[in-house]
C-alpha cells in the first residue's frame, strides 16, 4: 500500500481518443505531483498542484490537461495524443509544495499510444 | 549539461560488496537533495533526504558537498534485495521542482 493509487495500471489508446488519468492519495498531504518516465530517460517533471491550485506547469503540451478538484484527487485528462506520448505516468504527492519535501509515488499509469 | 548527472552503471557488486555511487547537480541554489530507489517496473520509493552534515540510515550513507555540487550514496554489506536503480534527485528552481537523475542499476550478486 504505497497511500497514493493510480487509475488504471494500464492504458492503450488511439491517437484520436479521450482517456483520463486518476490520482488519490490517503496520505493527507497537500501537494500532488504529475510525472512522465519514458523508457532510458529520467522522470520529467509535468505538473505541480498545491493546494488544488496549479504551480507549475513545466512546458507540457496542450493535449494533456490537469485537473484538482481537491487536495486528494489529481486527474490527467489526455486527448489527440502522439506515439511519442507513450510512457509511465506517475503521480506523487508531498506534504506540502516547499524545500525538502519527499515526495511519495503511486505505481503508476503506463500508456501505449496505437 | 544536464541538472543531475550520474553514472548509470550498472554497478554488479558480490553480496557482502561496500558500494558507492556519486551525482552531481548543474544548480548551486539547490536545496533539496534525495535518494530513491526504483525496482524494475515499479514507482520510485524514497531511500533517503541527504542533508549537509552527511546522514546514515543503518547500511546506507549520504554525503552533500555543496561546494562541488556533489552527493554520494554509500552502501555497506550488499544484499540481494539492494538490487535496485538508485535514483540521485535535486530540486531546481522553485523548492519541490525536484529533477531526478537517468539512475545508477545495481545488482548483487550472490
Amino acid at each position: 500500500e504505497t497511500g497514493v493509487t493510480q487509475t488504471p495500471r494500464h492504458l492503450v489508446m488511439g491517437m484520436t481518443n479521450k482517456k483520463s488519468l486518476k490520482c488519490e492519495q490517503h496520505l493527507g498531504h497537500n501537494a500532488m505531483y504529475w510525472y512522465k518516465q519514458s523508457a532510458k530517460k529520467p522522470l520529467e517533471l509535468m505538473f505541480v498542484y498545491s493546494l488544488e491550485e496549479r504551480v507549475e506547469n513545466n512546458s507540457v503540451p496542450s493535449r494533456f490537461s490537469p485537473e484538482c478538484p481537491n487536495s486528494s484527487h489529481l486527474f490527467l485528462h489526455l486527448h489527440t495524443l502522439q506515439p511519442e506520448d507513450s510512457a509511465l505516468y506517475l503521480c506523487a504527492s508531498s506534504p506540502q509544495d516547499g524545500p525538502n519535501q519527499p515526495q511519495h509515488f503511486g505505481d503508476g499509469t503506463r500508456l501505449s499510444i496505437l | 549539461r544536464k541538472e543531475v548527472e550520474q553514472d548509470p552503471g550498472p554497478f554488479n557488486v558480490p553480496e557482502g560488496a561496500t558500494v558507492a555511487f556519486n551525482c552531481t547537480y548543474s544548480n548551486s541554489a539547490s536545496q533539496s537533495f534525495f535518494w530513491y530507489r526504483q525496482d524494475c517496473r515499479k514507482e520510485p520509493k524514497l531511500l533517503m533526504s541527504v542533508y549537509s552534515s552527511g546522514n546514515e540510515d543503518g547500511r546506507f550513507t549520504a554525503q552533500l558537498n555543496r561546494a562541488s555540487q556533489y552527493i554520494s550514496l554509500l552502501i555497506r554489506d550488499s544484499k540481494l534485495s539492494d538490487s535496485a536503480t538508485y535514483l540521485c534527485v535535486v530540486n531546481i528552481g522553485k523548492a519541490n521542482n525536484l529533477f531526478f537523475g537517468t539512475g545508477t542499476r545495481l545488482t548483487v550478486i550472490p
